[in-house]
């Protein structure tokens, strides 16, 4: 079946500007979770949602990042007001609830901040 | 606070031979293990994950992987890698809640021939 689906897969923007990150999970997976993978600090968590809700926003590394869910489905990762040091691959994942059986992750959205 | 330390950067091999790479975790509660592997460009693909029951876990690809609780560890291990192996390989851990992985930094395979 189709895996996580993420768009763009490439994202160049200036600084300053917002930017729109979407995640589309495997069907049937109500867990979503956003990570970010840079050179200096690996791979971070930044969010996780349950259905529509985010019980877990500790990642977000500031108020210029927020998300959202719709639908238990698609998710969107909005960065406002980009600043380079949010050059990163974001990594969207997705995973059935209750059960540790690993999250599956997406192919990443690579966002150069110039 | 979860680590997961990966203890190697760097790992070159040539084809054929056997290759370990290590991962110590550090946790106060029951916990969960993985490994993923990173190819170029690609997102990350789950390989195998200690759940509970025995400790020498077989993932796909030919890796398999130990858990072992005394040391906090669970080592990735290949007994005769290929080419096609040359990858960036992330161990990860979680609390058992099913969410928020804590990742090493990653150890980069390099086979060569």
């Amino acid at each position: 079946g189709a895996g996580v689906s993420q768009s763009p897969s490439n994202k160049v923007t200036e600084k300053g500007k917002d930017v729109e990150l979407r995640c589309d999970p495997i069907s049937g997976h109500t867990a979503l979770y956003w990570y970010r993978q840079s050179l200096g600090q690996g791979l971070e968590f930044l969010i996780y949602f349950q259905g529509n809700s985010a019980p877990d926003k500790s990642g977000l590394p500031s108020d210029r990042f927020s998300a959202e869910r719709t639908g238990g489905s698609v998710s969107t990762l909005t960065i406002q007001r980009t600043q380079q040091e949010d050059s990163a691959v974001y990594l969207c994942a997705s995973s059935f609830p209750g059960s540790p059986r690993g999250q599956y992750f997406g192919p990443g959205t690579r966002l150069l901040v110039l | 606070a979860q680590s997961v330390t990966q203890l190697d950067s760097q790992v070159p091999v040539f084809e054929e031979a056997p290759v370990e790479l290590r991962c110590n975790y550090s946790s106060s509660v029951s916990v969960y293990l993985f490994w993923y592997v990173q190819y170029p460009n690609q997102g990350l693909q789950l390989l195998l994950k200690y759940l509970s029951g025995s400790t020498l876990v077989k993932g796909i690809n030919g890796f398999e992987a130990e858990f072992n609780k005394s040391q906090t560890s669970f080592h990735l291990r290949k007994p005769s890698v290929h080419i096609s192996d040359t990858a960036e390989y992330f161990c990860a851990a979680n609390g058992g809640s099913n969410y928020k992985l804590t990742f090493g930094k990653g150890t980069l395979l390099t086979v060569n021939p």
